[in-house]
């Protein structure tokens, strides 16, 4: 079935330690995009690729970089994680228009 | 950024009642409303996309409508079922915007 995959499902890193959190699609949509949720809070855009175009929301940190070096794949690095980083983060695709999302199942980052 | 309230912020229903509750946002620059079920575990799924004034859609027991005039959306679900309980998101976009502002949710609980 055609999906969108995000690994890992857990991931704890220490405070200052940069890490990446992956995320792959089977559907060839143009968009994707990620989310940070923080526990009881509303899913908030970081930023998003229309194809290569690279869109950052205004108040993401700029310890949050993306990368998508393909159609399939795009990548969150976080430079230099901060307690206040912990958060479930998902990642979206979509043709753009008025289509719906395609979710991942997110990750869930814990800072030590 | 969007404001987006939703309500209640959490729900129990008994099974096999009705229930519905509210999404409103900013009726200035409305481009679509989309709604979103999250169980845990899994990812979020999406229900609808709502684009006209007046809009009705319907999936098996759950139907949403769409007030662009007065910027609301309610869902409904017909005779809860336990597998209904989940996080119901809606997230309403602006003409211009490329990304979707998710409110927090109704966190619905079906009881047997």
């Amino acid at each position: 079935d055609a999906m969108v995959i995000q690994n890992p499902r857990y991931q704890v890193t220490q405070f200052g330690k940069p890490v990446t959190l992956s995320c792959s699609q089977t559907l060839n949509h143009n968009v994707m995009y990620w989310y940070q949720q923080k526990s009881s809070q509303a899913p908030k855009l970081l930023f998003h690729y229309y194809d290569k175009d690279f869109n950052n929301e205004a108040d993401t940190p700029d310890n949050f970089q993306s990368r998508r070096p393909n159609t399939s794949f795009c990548f969150l690095d976080i430079r230099s994680p901060g307690l206040g980083d912990a958060a479930m983060y998902l990642c979206a695709t979509s043709q753009g228009g008025g289509y719906g999302y395609t979710f991942g199942s997110g990750t869930r980052l814990t800072v030590v | 950024i969007l404001n987006v309230e939703q309500s209640p912020q959490s729900l129990h229903v008994q099974e096999g009642d009705s229930t519905n509750f509210t999404c409103s946002f900013p009726s200035s620059n409305f481009y679509a409303l989309h709604w979103y079920r999250w169980e845990t575990a899994k990812s979020p799924e999406a229900l609808f996309v709502m684009t006209l004034n007046g809009d009705e859609k319907k999936k098996g027991r759950i139907s949403a409508t769409l007030n662009t005039k007065e910027g609301y959306s309610y869902l409904y679900i017909k005779g809860s079922q336990p597998e209904d309980s989940a996080t119901y998101l809606c997230a309403p976009r602006g003409g211009g915007a490329d990304g979707l502002t998710f409110g927090k949710g109704t966190h619905l609980i079906i009881q047997p």
